[in-house]
């Protein structure tokens, strides 16, 4: 059974730091590329970064470019993001999902952390 | 940069289909993939590259993909349907993920 679980949420104040984690079993961690997925309070899913299996290629979304870093050791079947200079709409759950076969669609995900940023 | 537009709510009787709308501009040349989110929990894939089923997810659920609009049909709407429906495409030109704002399904 393919699962997910995230880590490292908490309050933080702006412009601090945070490192989540993620967790995976199931499946071959290697062979799938991984993501982040952000929702805020009461809001609509968001996309935040993508890292490629293999090439360990990433993408970020615009609003995170710059102060996030997506990384992944699987020797550790983990997933991380590594969240700097946070500010108070950074406020969401935060999901790591696995990219399907095709990197395209996301066919499974983490039951998210929460990560609050507020002073 | 792309946008995907769906409607903030639709409202369907129990044994009715519902259809859940993404729009975008020549949305058929991507592929489409919905999720469904109930309060409190993950979202969950029930329809990948535009019309495929995952394992697992009802047959009640289906979609297409035509021109700028894709479409998440529930046939033989039940209670358990009611739920948060997002779209979501890849856009090799900017090389981001988007999602769809999301549709609140509300069975009556």
């Amino acid at each position: 059974e393919v699962q997910l679980v995230e880590s490292g949420g908490g309050l933080v104040r702006p412009g601090g730091s945070l490192r989540l984690s993620c967790a995976a079993s199931g499946f071959t961690f290697s062979d799938y590329s991984m993501n982040w997925v952000r929702q805020a309070p009461g809001r609509g899913l968001e996309w935040v970064s993508s890292i490629i299996t293999g090439s360990s290629k990433t993408y970020y979304a615009d609003s995170v470019r710059g102060r996030f870093t997506i990384s992944r050791d699987n020797g550790k079947n983990s997933l991380y993001l590594q969240m700097s200079n946070l500010r108070a709409e950074d406020t969401a759950v935060y999901y790591c999902a696995r990219w399907g076969s095709g990197s395209a669609d996301f066919d499974y995900w983490g039951q998210g952390t929460l990560v609050t940023v507020s002073s | 940069s792309y946008v995907l537009t769906q409607a903030p709510s639709e409202s369907v009787a129990p044994g009715k289909t519902a259809r859940i709308t993404c729009g975008g501009n020549n949305i058929e040349s991507k592929s489409v993939h919905w999720y469904q989110q109930k309060p409190g929990q993950a979202p969950v894939l029930v329809i990948s590259y535009d019309s495929d089923r995952p394992s697992g997810i009802p047959e009640r659920f289906s979609g297409s993909n035509s021109g700028n609009t894709a479409t998440l049909n529930i046939s033989r709407v039940e209670a358990g349907d009611e739920a948060d429906y997002f779209c979501q495409v890849w856009d090799s030109s900017s090389d981001h993920v988007l999602f769809g704002g999301g549709t609140k399904l509300t069975v009556l």
